[in-house]
């Protein structure tokens, strides 16, 4: 039974480009996650999102946005990258309507480096 | 204000030795949900325990236990008989109804 997966695991861009993470959700989850990590604290919530839209959103900018396959991957898009965009970017799957309270699995992340 | 606080930002204490990770929170809601999450050096999140709001009993898993107490907004976990791979990030989080939020964790280190 396959975990999250994230892909790719380590990434260099630099100011302004535009970056897409990847995540597979575990079998049997239709609920996807995206959070942000920068060093030494924790994971900051970005969005979630179920049955192809985006539910619940946290305290981020327009420039991070998404999208969720019919197979329920999921993609992150971050825009015109700032250094402070520099984080791991994990991804939780879950399985239900999209309620924050269903317990997330998480990916071993990407760790986005901006230059 | 809804927010997790893990006061104790690192620790350090030798193998066999029993270890309490502080876990205190504010929320409005009545209904809410508290974790545990361990992140080893390899960067994952691993599932430890959920508990909701209205199920205040303690837990024990192996050497894992937790106390729950709504009295003093506290969400404690304990370590009995420390191992080495024990060592990691531990995060406590709490789900009010529409978002997660996450404590900046505690830093353990287990000692040969």
């Amino acid at each position: 039974d396959a975990g999250v997966t994230q892909s790719p695991t380590h990434l260099i861009k630099t100011r302004g480009q535009q970056v897409t993470l990847r995540c597979s959700p575990k079998s049997g989850h239709d609920t996807v996650s995206w959070y942000q990590q920068a060093l030494g604290q924790g994971p900051q919530f970005i969005f979630q999102y179920y049955e192809e839209e985006e539910r619940q959103r946290g305290n981020f900018p327009d420039r991070f946005s998404g999208h969720q396959f019919p197979n329920y991957s999921s993609e992150l898009n971050v825009n015109a990258l700032l250094l402070g965009d520099s984080a791991l970017y994990l991804c939780a799957s879950s399985r239900g309507a999209g309620s924050s309270t269903d317990t997330q699995y998480f990916g071993p992340g990407t760790r986005l480096t901006v230059l | 204000a809804q927010k997790v606080t893990q006061a104790q930002t690192e620790i350090s204490v030798v193998e066999k030795e029993d270890v309490t990770l502080d876990c205190v929170y504010e929320t409005r809601d009545t209904t809410y949900y508290l974790f545990w999450y361990k992140q080893p050096p390899s960067g994952e999140l691993v599932f430890l325990i959920r508990r909701n709001s209205f199920d205040e009993q303690n837990e024990i898993s192996g050497r894992y236990s937790w106390n729950f107490q709504k009295s003093t907004s506290s969400f404690n976990f304990t370590i009995t008989a420390s191992q080495v791979v024990d060592s990691a990030v531990y995060f406590c989080a709490l789900t009010p109804e529409d978002k997660i939020i996450f404590g900046k964790g505690t830093r353990l280190h287990i000692l040969p």
